[in-house]
């Protein structure tokens, strides 16, 4: 069983349109991060939000951490082709020691058509 | 370019074989983790190391073992592998040992195919 649950696992739209990646689990994270992904590379930190509720913006880009602290999305705006890529959401969760662990989503693939 | 640096980008390797890659962190950072990515698991947290020592474990098989060194480089040993074993792994580092808002840097990966 996945921890996280993301969706959809694929989405192919046109260059100009919205679109909403949803992250969703049944356990509390005490932080949740999103990815990007681009193939043969590895993933790059997009953003990590904390508190629950907590809204962050970057550029086109809307991050939502639910109230409870179980689920995010990631809104974009107007997508463009250079938002092509693998999308992961991680939670992040008490390890012990004073780690946290992260889990993550296995992806929503997205490709924007010109 | 994370700073990151992992060594061999790829590697095709047999059925019962050994294998070591290797991983170089950012300037500075002390802690170093270990994922697996394949098509079927997504990206899998194996184990991470802070300043030369164990700070927690993942879902790590027995046959594979890490360590990081003084230089705080670090090296995960793949042993008896199988064709499952066949993904991407990858290393990230951060400075501190792991806190919750902590920013991973990820390296570009080292794609093992085992044969």
């Amino acid at each position: 069983t996945q921890l996280l649950e993301q969706s959809p696992q694929f989405l192919s739209i046109q260059e100009g349109e919205n679109l909403t990646v949803y992250c969703n689990s049944s356990s509390v994270f005490s932080s949740l991060q999103w990815y990007r992904q681009e193939p043969g590379e590895g993933p790059v930190l997009l953003v990590t939000v904390v508190t629950g509720g907590e809204v962050k913006k970057l550029k086109r880009l809307t991050f939502q951490f639910g109230d409870a602290r179980k689920d995010s999305s990631l809104h974009i705006t107007a997508a463009q082709p250079g938002d092509t890529g693998l999308y992961l959401c991680a939670g992040a969760q008490y390890s012990g020691a004073g780690s946290y662990q992260l889990t993550f989503g296995k992806g929503t693939k997205l490709s924007v058509i010109p | 370019d994370s700073g990151v640096t992992q060594t061999p980008k790829h590697l095709i390797t047999a059925t019962g074989q050994r294998v070591t890659l290797r991983c170089s962190p950012r300037s500075g950072d002390l802690s170093v983790y270990w994922y697996q990515q394949s098509l079927d698991q997504g990206l899998q947290f194996l184990i991470q190391y802070y300043n030369g020592e164990e700070r927690a474990k993942g879902n790590i098989l027995e046959r594979f073992s890490a360590q990081q060194f003084p230089d705080l480089h670090s090296e995960l040993n793949l042993s008896s592998l199988e064709l499952g074993d066949s993904a991407l792994y990858f290393c990230a580092s951060s400075v501190g040992p792991g806190r919750d808002a902590d920013t991973q840097y990820f390296g570009p990966g080292t794609r093992l195919t085992v044969l």
